[in-house]
């Protein structure tokens, strides 16, 4: 079946720190990946996606490279600031049936 | 655009009580809808898929009968919560696909349940 591995956070860094959260998957057939951003109290807001291998989805400085080879498709951002503080989920969906799959989540607190 | 509104944003009931929460797609139609349950500090769990004009598709462990979904509309799904108990606190969240392309979700801000 269809997993998400996230690193466990929280992840706390002063602003304009560079920012790495770690994700991998294991998917039968072709996946295509998401990253979306939870703020607190709010729903979950798609932040970026690619749909096959070497896409570089990107949005708000955030990005995310689709690399097939590692299964792996890091969220980065060069310079983060206190409004960045959020909850970061990875995702990723197969095939038609459009269920997504999430991994658990990372918080990120950015501090002055 | 692809905006999901839901309401409403929070509801606090009495045990026994039904609670209905509406999810609305604003700009687009979407044919198929989700309903996620989530624990504080955990992942969304996926409740139910919810197809305009059939009957809803439930995950393993979600008791249909507790949890009313319909799909009445393109742009309109509810969710029933029935003879609610404390339990059943939690956020909830939709999510819709718009029908115009195979992958993409777009979530409502979800509805914050308390059941007293």
């Amino acid at each position: 079946g269809n997993s998400v591995t996230q690193m466990e956070g929280p992840v706390t860094l002063s602003e304009e720190a560079f920012l790495t959260i770690n994700c991998t998957y294991t998917a039968t057939g072709y996946p295509s990946l998401f990253w979306y951003v939870q703020y607190p109290g709010e729903g979950l807001q798609l932040l970026l996606k690619a749909t096959k291998a070497d896409d570089k989805g990107s949005n708000k400085g955030f990005e995310a490279t689709y690399r097939k080879e590692t299964t792996s498709f890091h969220l980065e951002k060069g310079s983060v600031q206190v409004s960045d503080s959020a909850v970061y989920f990875c995702a990723l969906i197969t095939g038609t049936a459009s269920k997504l799959t999430f991994g658990t989540g990372t918080r990120l607190q950015v501090t002055l | 655009g692809a905006v999901v509104s839901q309401h409403p944003s929070w509801v606090i009931c009495k045990s026994g009580t039904s609670v209905k929460i509406e999810c609305r797609s604003l700009d687009f139609q979407a044919t198929t809808m989700f309903w996620y349950r989530q624990f504080p500090k955990q992942s969304l769990m996926l409740m139910a898929t919810s197809n305009e004009g059939s009957k809803a598709t439930y995950e393993q462990g979600v008791e249909k009968d507790k949890f009313l979904i319909n799909h009445a509309s393109l742009t309109l799904s509810t969710l029933t919560v029935t003879s609610a108990h404390p339990e059943d606190s939690s956020f909830y969240i939709c999510s819709a696909r718009d029908q115009g392309t195979t992958d993409t979700q777009y979530f409502g801000p979800g509805t914050r349940l308390t059941v007293l």
